[in-house]
């Protein structure tokens, strides 16, 4: 079966750095992405791997391993705005993405 | 541009009914997706287009059916609702899948309540 891991919550005080872990077992690999979802809201785009390293866009930055089916995001100097869930999606082998139940980030002032 | 519209925003419905969720795209992407998404589960896929004329399904499909007459609209119908349909729905699009990074763009979601 297809399965996506992901931290279900985590805490983290403002200005400081948090790692978000994702680890997949899919049929194929065709990319892996991160979303950004605020509470009551839509999913928005925040980074796509598909080679192994590191992509860095601003704050935050992704991780791709792909022979231990393992990503991060991390996000740096947490700001309030932050607070949201974090969502890792893998496109497998159809091109579909398979999604993972999301990590509630919590950020403490 | 509105980007991605979806109708309504919210709707209580008794169990049995049968309804309509409608989404629309000014973006000509060729692909479109329909999701639910739960409590404590991931989003997941109800049915998909990748073109006008074509449809898909996907993880959970049983009670749901789609039509894709054109590239903008996406409708998704409950033929007769029950409970467990009770949900968040997100429309979503994007260009060709197997083309490029081709991130999903998704429309603000319709809350449903089925009792």
């Amino acid at each position: 079966g297809q399965n996506i891991d992901q931290p279900t919550e985590m805490t983290a005080t403002e200005g400081a750095i948090v790692q978000i872990n994702c680890t997949y077992q899919t049929s194929g690999f065709n990319g892996l992405f991160w979303y950004q979802q605020h509470a009551g809201e839509a999913p928005t785009f925040l980074s796509y791997n598909v080679l192994d390293g590191l992509e860095e866009k601003g704050r935050f930055s992704s991780f791709l391993s792909r022979s231990k089916g393992y990503s991060y995001l991390l996000l740096k100097e947490l700001q309030m705005k932050d607070s949201a869930s974090y969502l890792c999606a893998v496109r497998d082998s159809n091109y579909q993405l398979i999604w993972g139940a999301g990590t509630k980030l919590i950020i403490k002032p | 541009t509105a980007g991605i519209t979806q109708a309504p925003t919210s709707q209580i419905l008794a169990a049995g009914r049968s309804m309509t969720l409608r989404c629309t795209q000014d973006m000509r992407h060729n692909a479109m997706y329909w999701y639910r998404q739960d409590l404590g589960l991931g989003l997941r896929l109800i049915h998909y287009s990748n073109t006008a004329g074509t449809t898909g399904k996907g993880e959970v499909p049983d009670g749901y059916s789609v039509s894709r007459a054109n590239t903008d609209d996406f409708p998704l119908t409950l033929a007769s609702a029950v409970p467990s349909q009770t949900s968040v729905y997100f429309c979503a699009s994007s260009d060709s899948p197997g083309q490029g990074h081709n991130e999903q763009f998704f429309g603000p979601g319709t809350r449903l309540t089925v009792l």
